[in-house]
């Protein structure tokens, strides 16, 4: 099985960095996905990251170490927009593109 | 460009009552599809995925099937209900061999 760990919350103020973390056990492990998921609304997609090191999106990042089994996603110059649920998920090669969601960090940004 | 559409947004349905939920993709051929649950307070739970028309994959036992009629539909039956599979049910496509998945709007369902 996976097992998929991310903290449930985090609070942040406006303007601010924060950094989510999310550290995962699998076997045959082929790539890390964030989703963001505000409240009522389906996933969607931010970053992939199948090698090690660092995605920059604008003000999102990405980051992988697959010795570690950790990647965090880092947002900055918070908005309060960015309150919402981020989703770490695991895709494991052997299986056809599933992937295997953690329970998602619910970040409340403060003005 | 792709679209996704998931019907109804919304369904209360009595336990022990049948259930369709629909998913249609728009905009790409042979698209990966996938079935997925949300619990609340729980992640989300893949039920069921397929790679092509009539192939289907069920990755948790449930009063649940999945089929998929034509390429780029796919559908979610129960025969009966039961309280437990209340949630919000979620769609998603990705292209075949590559990972990043697209989600519908999903359909949010209260048995009572």
């Amino acid at each position: 099985g996976q097992n998929i760990d991310q903290p449930t919350e985090m609070t942040a103020t406006e303007g601010a960095i924060v950094q989510i973390n999310c550290t995962y056990q699998t076997s045959g492990f082929n790539g890390l996905f964030w989703y963001q998921q505000h409240a009522g609304e389906a996933p969607t997609f931010l970053s992939y990251n199948v090698l090690d090191g660092l995605e920059e999106k604008g003000r999102f990042s990405s980051f992988l170490s697959r010795s570690k089994g950790y990647s965090y996603l880092l947002l900055k110059e918070l908005q309060m927009k960015d309150s919402a649920s981020y989703l770490c998920a695991v895709r494991r090669g052997s299986t056809l593109g599933r992937l295997y969601f953690g329970r998602g960090t619910q970040l409340t940004v403060w003005p | 460009s792709q679209t996704i559409h998931q019907w109804p947004a919304t369904l209360v349905q009595p336990v022990g009552s049948p259930l369709s939920l629909e998913c249609t993709v728009e905009g790409t051929s042979n698209p990966n599809l996938y079935w997925y649950r949300q619990a609340a307070g729980r992640g989300l739970q893949l039920l069921f995925y397929s790679v092509g028309i009539g192939q289907i994959s069920s990755e948790v036992p449930q009063n649940l099937s999945a089929s998929r009629p034509q390429d780029r539909q796919f559908i979610l039956s129960s025969k009966k209900l039961l309280l437990s599979d209340s949630g919000f049910y979620l769609c998603a496509w990705s292209v075949a061999g590559k990972g990043e998945q697209y989600f519908g709007p999903g359909t949010r369902l209260t048995v009572t």
